[in-house]
């Protein structure tokens, strides 16, 4: 199966400032047929199921604020909220659905400081 | 609007069965592809189970593959995890997810299983 690792596991970042979550998966997601990578990632709040943020790396779900970007490809990844809003409190995961089941990171805790 | 409701969670204890149901509405189910993804308590997310729309395709993570069984009715809109041979371990939030292809687009809120003598 592939692995998928966040960094950092806790993050704590003021209001209007930049937040930087990572991730790295153990093999390539990006696929030589299409030239996509096969990532996403998840926001969850306390008490909700994840909602979807970001697909194929960097395509933002319909509905999200252009504060979150994702960039990244291969087996690297990056989730970017530019201005951090109190409402962005949330765990965040990445997942790739590239192949072998789909696999999650271990989640990535976003605090306000 | 999209919604997914599941419903038959609840305490059993270990070696026990529940199957659980998820309702779906606000979109063409007989289209999409489905999943049950899990979160232990205070854990993260695991895919349980996925299956494609005519169910020619169903897939499971090692650790229930032989115990569970996903299933779906297109005319009821509905998808299914019949749980059997229930552990300890198997004590999550139960989410329908439905899959865009591969993206998981739309998740519902859960229903809980807790595995306790």
């Amino acid at each position: 199966d592939i692995v998928m690792t966040q960094s950092p596991d806790s993050l704590a970042v003021s209001l209007g400032e930049r937040a930087t979550i990572n991730c790295r998966s153990s093999q390539s997601l990006l696929s030589n047929s299409d030239n996509k990578n096969y990532f996403a990632w998840f926001q969850q709040k306390p008490g909700q199921p994840p909602e979807l943020l970001i697909y194929w790396a960097s395509t933002r779900k319909s509905g999200v604020p252009d504060r979150f970007s994702g960039s990244g490809s291969g087996t690297d990844f990056t989730l970017t909220i530019s201005t951090l809003q109190a409402e962005d409190v949330a765990v965040y995961y990445c997942q790739q659905y590239y192949g072998g089941p789909i696999t999650f990171g271990q989640g990535t805790r976003l605090e306000i400081k | 609007e999209v919604q997914l409701v599941e419903s038959g969670g609840g305490l059993v204890p270990p070696g026990g069965s529940l199957r659980l149901s998820c309702a779906a509405s606000g979109f063409t189910f007989s289209a999409s592809y489905m999943h049950w993804v899990r979160q232990a308590p205070g854990k993260g997310l695991e895919l349980v189970a996925n299956i494609n729309k005519d169910e020619t395709e169903k897939h499971y993570v090692d650790s229930v593959r032989g115990r569970f069984t996903i299933s779906r009715d297109n005319a009821k809109n509905s998808l299914y995890l019949q749980m059997n041979d229930l552990r300890a371990e198997d004590t999550a939030i139960y989410h329908c997810v439905r899959g865009a292809g591969w993206i998981q687009d739309y998740w519902g809120q859960g229903t809980l299983v807790t595995v306790s003598p």
